[in-house]
């Protein structure tokens, strides 16, 4: 089935500093792949998405290129600030519509930046 | 942008007892509702699909006696654990599903924190 690898947290940075979370993924087919965030207290917002290879999804910041020959989507920032602290997941959802919102999770990464 | 309100947050219940988790879409309509799991240090799971008026489709594995799903609206969804046992403790969330005019979006509640002692 469906599978997704996260890179494990929790991981500590300085404001400014460079985020790499490391997500990849084992499914059949063209699944679509998101990145999900979580700050405290709050539901999971998405944060970007990519439905085919190669595309790249942004938002505030934060990108991610559909990589099929590698099986990732790894999600990048340049300059990390305090208010990026919240836990973020690493999801796809099947191929076919009827699928949509099925989501396959990574066990989630829990970013703290200090001033 | 749209919300999903999940209550309670948190709750302590003892072992036996039954516990109800609340899902409210608050300014859309929910034409489907997802409800996961997650224990610690695991990822989240998919426990159950849910569409307005029509019985749950339940994930491999997941008891549909012990986890009830009701879905009575489009703005309303519920999950009882019945006779919750210590293994039972994890970490609830739901998802609701809205078809629009050109997609289909995804809004998830804050979750629940359910400790069974």
């Amino acid at each position: 089935g469906d599978s997704v690898t996260q890179m494990e947290g929790p991981v500590t940075l300085s404001e400014e500093a460079f985020l790499t979370i490391n997500c990849t993924y084992t499914a059949t087919g063209y699944p679509s792949l998101f990145w999900y965030v979580q700050y405290p207290g709050e539901g999971l917002q998405l944060l970007l998405k990519a439905t085919k290879a190669d595309d790249k999804g942004s938002n505030k910041g934060f990108e991610a290129t559909y990589r099929k020959e590698t099986t990732s989507f790894h999600l990048e920032k340049g300059s990390v600030q305090v208010s990026d602290s919240a836990v973020y997941f690493c999801a796809l959802s099947g191929a076919g519509g009827t699928s949509y919102g099925k989501l396959t999770f990574g066990q989630g990464t829990i970013l703290t930046v200090h001033p | 942008g749209a919300v999903v309100s999940q209550h309670p947050s948190r709750v302590i219940c003892k072992s036996g007892t039954s516990v109800k988790i609340e899902c409210r879409s608050l300014d859309f309509q929910a034409t489907t509702m997802f409800w996961y799991r997650q224990f610690p240090k695991q990822s989240l799971m998919l426990m159950a699909t849910s569409n307005e008026g029509s019985k749950a489709t339940y994930e491999q594995g997941v008891e549909k006696d012990k986890f009830l799903i009701n879905h009575a609206s489009l703005t309303l969804s519920t999950l009882t654990v019945t006779s919750a046992h210590p293994e039972d403790s994890s970490f609830y969330i739901c998802s609701a599903r809205v078809v629009g005019q050109s997609n289909e979006k995804l809004f998830f509640g804050s979750g629940t924190q359910l400790s069974v002692l």
